[in-house]
């Protein structure tokens, strides 16, 4: 498989920063998305790294390391409408736009 | 608000029915992706279809079974329904889905499957 691993669940404070990370597996790797997913809702599409860096839009950053196998999304400013599920969905060479869906990072936010 | 659609919203069921999904792209979109996702678990691959060809085969059951028609519109079948295929399952379109190339996955709202 692709052995993509994420954080179970994580909570943080109103107005924080938290960081989720995700790792897969290296060979064939094409690029990442990220995806939130309100509990019982559509996924909703976040981010998409297909190099190194740093890709920043608004209050969410996300992160690539091809070489290492790794990503995380960085949450800014968190409010209490961002407590969802995060999934990571790595792309992988000889597919047809098929994503693979980590089990995903349940977000919970607190006052 | 995705431009996806999919009917019904929800659907309850007895074991050993069988159910049909149907679900309607972006339009504009050529590829449709059929995903299951149980309870507290991630989303499971099921199928794609591009412009009315199966392009991708994920952890599908041979009960079920899938299809893209002409107009583009996909139905997903599930038949001898056992307890665990209880689930949402959504499709999603993109407009392309050429090898090794990046397209959105745009996705509908979901069916939620309930069988007893």
């Amino acid at each position: 498989g692709q052995n993509i691993d994420q954080p179970t669940e994580m909570t943080a404070t109103e107005g924080a920063i938290v960081q989720i990370n995700c790792t897969y597996q290296t060979s064939g790797f094409n690029g990442l998305f990220w995806y939130q997913q309100h509990a019982g809702e559509a996924p909703t599409f976040l981010s998409y790294n297909v190099l190194d860096g740093l890709e920043e839009k608004g209050r969410f950053s996300s992160f690539l390391s091809r070489s290492k196998g790794y990503s995380y999304l960085l949450l800014k400013e968190l409010q209490m409408k961002d407590s969802a599920s995060y999934l990571c969905a790595p792309m992988f060479s000889g597919g047809y736009n098929k994503l693979i869906f980590g089990a995903g990072t349940r977000l919970a936010v607190h006052p | 608000d995705s431009g996806v659609t999919q009917t019904p919203k929800h659907l309850i069921t007895a074991t050993g029915q069988r159910v049909t999904l149907r679900c309607s792209p972006r339009s504009g979109d050529l590829s449709v992706y059929w995903y299951q996702q149980s309870l507290d678990q991630g989303l499971q691959f099921l199928i794609q279809y591009y412009n009315g060809e199966e392009r991708a085969k994920g952890n599908i059951l041979e009960r079920f079974s899938a299809q893209q028609f002409p107009d583009l519109h996909s139905e997903l079948n599930l038949s001898s329904l056992e307890l665990g295929d209880s689930a949402l399952y959504f499709c999603a379109s993109s407009e392309n889905a050429f090898r090794d190339s990046y397209n959105e996955q745009f996705f509908g709202p979901g069916t939620r499957l309930t069988v007893l």
